[in-house]
């Protein structure tokens, strides 16, 4: 079956670092990969995903992953945290097998950025 | 553009009330459709989707039932509301035109006194 892991809860960065919000995956075939942002009482908003080609996604609000095969991680990363960047983030994985599947989210994790 | 509605965007309700929160999506046709629920800020629990009218998956066995009427129309009900219903409810879409990715709804508030 299908999973998400997000094994931080909670991840506190100073403003102007770099962030990386960490998730593995297990899928059965090739996955389909995203990373949603969710700022309070709204819902989830699309950052990016990783379908086929670059390892490396560029997404939404300066936000890129790195798609990794061999450690089946997509890790949420940017050069330089802003105070904005605060909100609850989750990664979702869907198998490549059938379109009719729901993603399967993360737990999701908490991002602080410190000013 | 694609949008999707949800209303109410907040609603407070009895135990033992009956329950109807609904979901339209404009600007596509026959798109998935799903109902989440999220308790505390934290995780996301599929709770029913939907690849065309009248076609429901329940994910989770549970006092909630889906409805889809329309193409671009998901409704979620419950006859008789527990405590245990409060939560923040999201409704999403997908299409393939798009790789599936899900875009979110606003989402409704529901609190259960």
């Amino acid at each position: 079956a299908q999973s998400v892991a997000q094994p931080e809860d909670q991840v506190n960065v100073a403003e102007g670092n770099p962030l990386t919000v960490k998730c593995t995956y297990s899928v059965s075939g090739n996955p389909y990969l995203f990373w949603y942002v969710q700022y309070p009482n709204r819902g989830l908003q699309f950052l990016l995903k990783y379908i086929t080609g670059d390892n490396l996604v560029k997404g939404s609000y300066g936000f890129e992953a790195e798609f990794n095969k061999s450690q089946t991680s997509f890790h949420l990363k940017k050069p330089s945290a802003l105070v904005s960047d605060s909100a609850l983030y989750f990664c979702a994985v869907r198998p490549g097998l059938s379109g009719n599947t729901p993603l399967v989210f993360g737990k999701g994790t908490r991002l602080s950025v410190i000013a | 553009s694609q949008t999707i509605h949800q209303w109410p965007a907040t609603l407070v309700q009895p135990v033992g009330s009956p329950l109807s929160l609904e979901c339209t999506v404009e600007g596509t046709s026959n798109p998935n459709l799903y109902w989440y629920r999220q308790a505390a800020g934290r995780g996301l629990q599929l709770l029913f989707y939907s690849v065309g009218i009248g076609q429901i998956s329940s994910e989770v066995p549970q006092n909630l039932s889906a409805s889809r009427p329309q193409d671009r129309q998901f409704i979620l009900s419950s006859k008789k509301l527990l405590l245990s219903d409060s939560g923040f409810y999201l409704c999403a879409w997908s299409v393939l035109a798009s790789s599936y990715e899900q875009y979110f709804g606003p989402g409704t508030r529901l609190t259960v006194t």
